[in-house]
């Protein structure tokens, strides 16, 4: 069954870092979007993407957030200058079309020290 | 706003009981519901979806969900549990496309042998 996959699997960063994670979607998947879920809380939507653009973003998706998709199947999200109310696990998922769900990725837990 | 809320925070059944998760939602038009189940350390894994027709719609692992708009429910069932069914399992609905989900807090379930 074809996968997102999301790396790396963990990452720990210090306070005001940069970092980039990485995603995969499936290929023939035309949406895609980034979720995070703080520990103990629920999932929360981030960003969704299509055609190349940002399509709907929340309050949280700040100026310090980007998404990008360089090469057709690779879909990043960058966090410009980490804050320790970072830390949470980010997944990735992408959609063919809007009855399908998502398939989501297995997650980046990020940590910020 | 669409929000929805899982009132069970931690639910423990026998191996082989019968299980009901539940969920209700707010939504001004037709709702697209989704149940969604995360195992430690895992990613989110669709379980079902319901769009239209058939309240009751049946799902992977042996999981049925039963649509009911006059309660805006959409509570999950299994008839008899296995000791692999303890996760974290998450309620989400979105709107018609491909916008946003919007996640319960999700409900925690436990299988005692």
């Amino acid at each position: 069954e074809p996968e997102v996959t999301q790396t790396p699997s963990h990452q720990v960063t210090q306070m005001g870092q940069e970092v980039i994670l990485r995603c995969v979607p499936i290929s023939n998947h035309l949406y895609f979007y980034w979720y995070r879920q703080i520990l103990g809380q629920k999932v929360e939507f981030l960003v969704s993407f299509y055609n190349n653009e940002i399509s709907e973003k929340s309050e949280i998706f700040d100026d310090q957030f980007s998404v990008e998709r360089p090469d057709g199947s690779n879909f990043t999200l960058k966090i410009r200058s980490t804050k320790l109310e970072d830390s949470a696990m980010y997944f990735c998922a992408s959609s063919e079309g809007y009855r399908d769900g998502y398939t989501f990725g297995s997650g980046t837990r990020l940590t910020v020290v | 706003a669409q929000s929805v809320t899982q009132p069970d925070i931690h639910i423990t059944v026998s191996e082989g009981a019968s299980l009901e998760l539940r969920c209700n939602y707010s939504y001004g038009a037709t709702p697209y519901l989704f149940w969604y189940v995360q195992s430690p350390g895992q990613g989110l894994q669709l379980l079902l979806k319901y769009f239209s027709g058939d309240t009751l719609v049946q799902g992977i692992k042996g999981f049925e969900a039963e649509f009911k708009r006059s309660q805006s429910s959409f509570n999950l069932r299994k008839p008899s549990v296995h000791w692999s069914d303890a996760a974290e399992y998450f309620c989400a609905v979105g709107p018609f496309g491909n916008e946003k989900l919007t996640f319960g807090t999700g409900t925690r379930l436990t299988i005692i042998p």
